[in-house]
């Protein structure tokens, strides 16, 4: 199997902290994308990064890419309860245009 | 960015029923996908459609049929309902000239009884 796999499975932080999660794939990649997925809705795409790239960020999320461990990590800085919601990583394999792979996400609580 | 829409949030149908989900873009994006959505087993890829008229099979596509008329619209069809289709169903649309990125409905949770 080409999927992802993340890590942890579940999450629970206290309002304030920080929540990180990882996400580890198979094959080389062209980018690694993370979506949030609020509970029973579609969806949400966060943030981008490429093969090329080593760290992003994007107002409290910093993401992280290791092609030669092929994982990266998404960091949400000072969580907020609504931050409460699945996240999931993404590949896009290189050469197979459009297809993406999704892990099978982590589900983050964030306790007020 | 783009808005994909869902013909239906719930849907209960009865086993051996055909039944037709629609997802609209409001865009001329030309990459639409469907996928389900079980608990333990993430997103996996139905089917996706690269144009009008023009499908591709994704992972798991026993079952379904889809088709794809216009190119704002993609619909996916289980021919015959089964009890094992029971399922969130997601569609996702790739905007253009993006690094793969895609644009999700809602969602329709379909039961099958």
């Amino acid at each position: 199997s080409q999927q992802g796999e993340e890590d942890p499975q579940a999450l629970s932080i206290q309002e304030g902290e920080n929540a990180t999660m990882n996400c580890s794939y198979k094959t080389s990649i062209n980018n690694l994308q993370w979506y949030r997925q609020n509970s029973g809705r579609g969806l949400v795409h966060l943030i981008l990064i490429r093969s090329n790239e080593r760290e992003k960020h994007s107002g409290r999320l910093r993401v992280t890419l290791d092609t030669s461990k092929k994982s990266s990590s998404l960091l949400i800085t000072a969580s907020r309860a609504a931050d409460t919601a699945s996240y999931f990583c993404a590949t896009a394999w290189a050469g197979n245009t459009g297809k993406l792979i999704f892990g099978q996400g982590t589900t983050l609580q964030v306790k007020p | 960015d783009v808005k994909v829409t869902q013909s239906s949030r719930y849907l209960v149908k009865r086993t051996g029923e055909k039944v037709f989900l629609e997802c609209v873009q409001d865009m001329d994006h030309e990459n639409m996908f469907w996928y389900r959505q079980d608990p333990g087993l993430g997103l996996r890829l139905i089917y996706f459609s690269y144009d009008v008229k023009m499908k591709e099979k994704g992972d798991i596509p026993e079952g379904y049929s889809v088709s794809r008329e216009k190119k704002e619209r993609f619909s996916l069809i289980l021919e015959s309902a089964s009890t094992n289709q029971t399922s969130m169903y997601l569609c996702a649309v790739e905007a253009s000239g993006s690094f793969y990125e895609q644009y999700f409905g809602p969602g329709t949770r379909l039961t099958v009884t």
